[in-house]
C-alpha cells in the first residue's frame, strides 16, 4: 500500500461549485497535514496547515483531519476560476521545524467559468 | 511576503556534467530542503540541512548528490555526474526555527527544472 494515496483526477467543475479533494494515508505517525497548490511549472505553494485531527477554515477554504479513518480532505467553497492548478496533499511525522514531508501525487483541478 | 528564490529556472547539462543548483531560503529560517519532482511523479524529499550539516537524507540523495551553505544567504545542490534519471524540477524549501505556534511549516521555491542530455 502505498504511504499516501491521492486520486490524480483531472477534476472539472462549474465556477462556483463546492469541490472536495482527498488523500488517505498509511502511515499512523503522520501528525502534521498540509495541502499545496501548484501552478503549473511553479513550487508547491501552501495553502493549509494542520495538526492531528480536526477541522480547520480558512476563507473558502477547509481543511478536514479523521486520524483514525488516515483520511484527510480539503473543501473549495464558491470555486473561483483562479483556483484552477494541482492540489497536493502533505504530510509529516513530526513538525516545529524539521520537516520530511511525503506528499500525493496531486489532484489537478480545473473550474470553468 | 518573503520568499525561497531558486536560481537558474531552467539548467540543461549534458550526462556525466557536474550542475549545482542554487537557492536563497527564506532569511529567518534555520531548517533548508531540497525536494524533487520527475515529471508527472510525485513531489519527493531528498535532503534536510539544519546548522551546517544534513539532518536526514532519502535514499535518493547518494554520493553523488551534496550539499553546502557557502555563505549565511545561500543554499546549493551538487551533483556531481548527472544522469538521464536526474532529470527533474528542483525545489529547495526552508522553514522557520520551532515557534510557539504550529505554523511554521515548509515555503518552497519555483524550482530549478534541470534536463540532462
Amino acid at each position: 500500500q502505498k504511504e499516501v494515496e491521492q486520486d490524480p483526477g483531472p477534476l472539472s467543475v462549474p465556477e462556483g461549485a463546492i469541490v472536495s479533494l482527498n488523500c488517505t494515508y498509511s502511515n499512523s505517525a503522520f501528525q502534521y497535514f498540509m495541502w499545496y497548490r501548484q501552478y503549473s511549472r511553479k513550487g508547491p505553494e501552501l495553502l493549509m496547515y494542520t495538526y492531528s485531527s480536526g477541522n480547520k477554515e480558512d476563507g473558502r477554504f477547509t481543511a478536514q483531519v479523521d486520524k483514525s479513518s488516515k483520511y484527510i480532505s480539503l473543501f473549495i467553497r464558491d470555486s473561483q476560476p483562479s483556483d484552477s492548478a494541482t492540489y497536493l496533499c502533505a504530510m509529516s511525522a513530526r513538525g516545529g521545524s524539521n520537516y520530511k514531508l511525503t506528499f500525493g501525487k496531486g489532484t489537478l483541478l480545473t473550474v470553468n467559468p | 511576503e518573503p520568499e525561497v528564490t531558486q536560481t537558474p529556472s531552467h539548467q540543461v547539462t549534458q550526462m556525466g556534467q557536474e550542475v549545482i543548483l542554487r537557492c536563497v531560503p527564506i532569511s529567518n529560517h534555520l531548517y533548508f530542503y531540497w525536494y524533487r519532482q520527475i515529471l508527472g511523479q510525485k513531489v519527493e524529499f531528498l535532503v534536510s540541512f539544519y546548522n551546517n550539516e544534513i539532518s536526514e537524507k532519502s535514499e535518493i540523495f547518494d554520493d553523488q548528490f551534496s550539499v553546502e551553505r557557502p555563505d549565511g544567504s545561500n543554499f546549493t545542490l551538487k551533483i556531481r555526474s548527472t544522469k538521464l534519471e536526474d532529470s527533474a524540477m528542483y525545489f529547495c524549501a526552508s522553514s522557520a526555527p520551532r515557534a510557539s505556534s504550529y505554523n511554521s511549516p515548509l515555503h518552497f521555491g519555483n524550482g530549478t527544472r534541470l534536463t540532462v542530455t
